[in-house]
């Protein structure tokens, strides 16, 4: 089946950088954006980026633009998102999650991995 | 950037009443590009509907969407006890995305 598989629990210091992976399995891992999420505990849902496995396109939120970075590895269906220079404020769980199809209309995002805690303190 | 308001921010409801969640957009949204999510405590969100008004895949037809331009609605027919929970509103017709602020279904 469509799954997306995340990297386990995370916890930096403030200023490190923390990189988390996404494991797509049951679908061409290069036809489909994957885009990422964060949620504070307690908050919303924040959107961060999507990109696009098969050119490796990407698009960040303009809040976070310079501090992340997507890449992606074809070989191995998986993505991963980089964050630098955490703060405090950066303690969220992070998600990655799969929407339509690259030569496609815009598409909600359908499927979820299970998430990443990353705990960013000192 | 398109924003997104929920309302309320907390409805409390019984099993077996019909629940109306709210989300207007600060700018229309074409072609309809707003989905529902809903999220439990320690899960990740799960997508409802899409394009405004289709369902997502296995999502019971208690779960309805309607609206169009700058209003949309979520309908819950009929409550089941698992319906509680967490439910955003998602625009995907423009970058950066963004979510609505969260309705919290709560049971009364």
């Amino acid at each position: 089946q469509v799954q997306l598989v995340q990297s386990g629990t995370e916890v930096k210091k403030p200023g490190a950088s923390v990189k988390v992976s996404c494991k797509a399995s049951g679908y061409t891992f290069t036809g489909h954006y994957l885009h990422w999420v964060r949620q504070a505990p307690g908050q919303g849902l924040e959107w961060m980026a999507w990109s696009d496995p098969g050119s490796g396109d990407t698009n960040y939120a303009q809040k976070f633009q310079g501090r992340v970075t997507v890449t992606r590895d074809t070989s191995i269906s998986t993505a991963y998102m980089d964050l630098s220079r955490l703060g405090s404020d950066d303690t969220a769980v992070y998600y990655c999650a799969r929407a339509g199809t690259v030569s496609g209309v815009p598409d909600a995002l359908h499927i979820w991995g299970q998430g990443t805690m990353v705990t960013v303190f000192s | 950037e398109i924003v997104l308001t929920q309302s309320p921010g907390t409805l409390s409801l019984s099993p077996g009443e019909r629940a109306t969640l709210s989300c207007r957009a600060s700018q229309s949204v074409s072609n309809n590009y707003l989905a529902w999510y809903q999220q439990k405590p320690g899960q990740a969100p799960r997508l409802l509907i899409w394009g405004a008004s289709s369902r997502a895949t296995g999502i019971p037809d208690r779960f309805s969407g309607s609206g169009s331009g700058t209003d949309f609605t979520l309908t819950i027919s009929r409550l089941e006890p698992e319906d509680f929970a967490v439910y955003y509103c998602h625009q995907y017709e423009s970058s950066p995305r963004t979510f609505g602020q969260g309705t919290k279904l709560e049971i009364k």
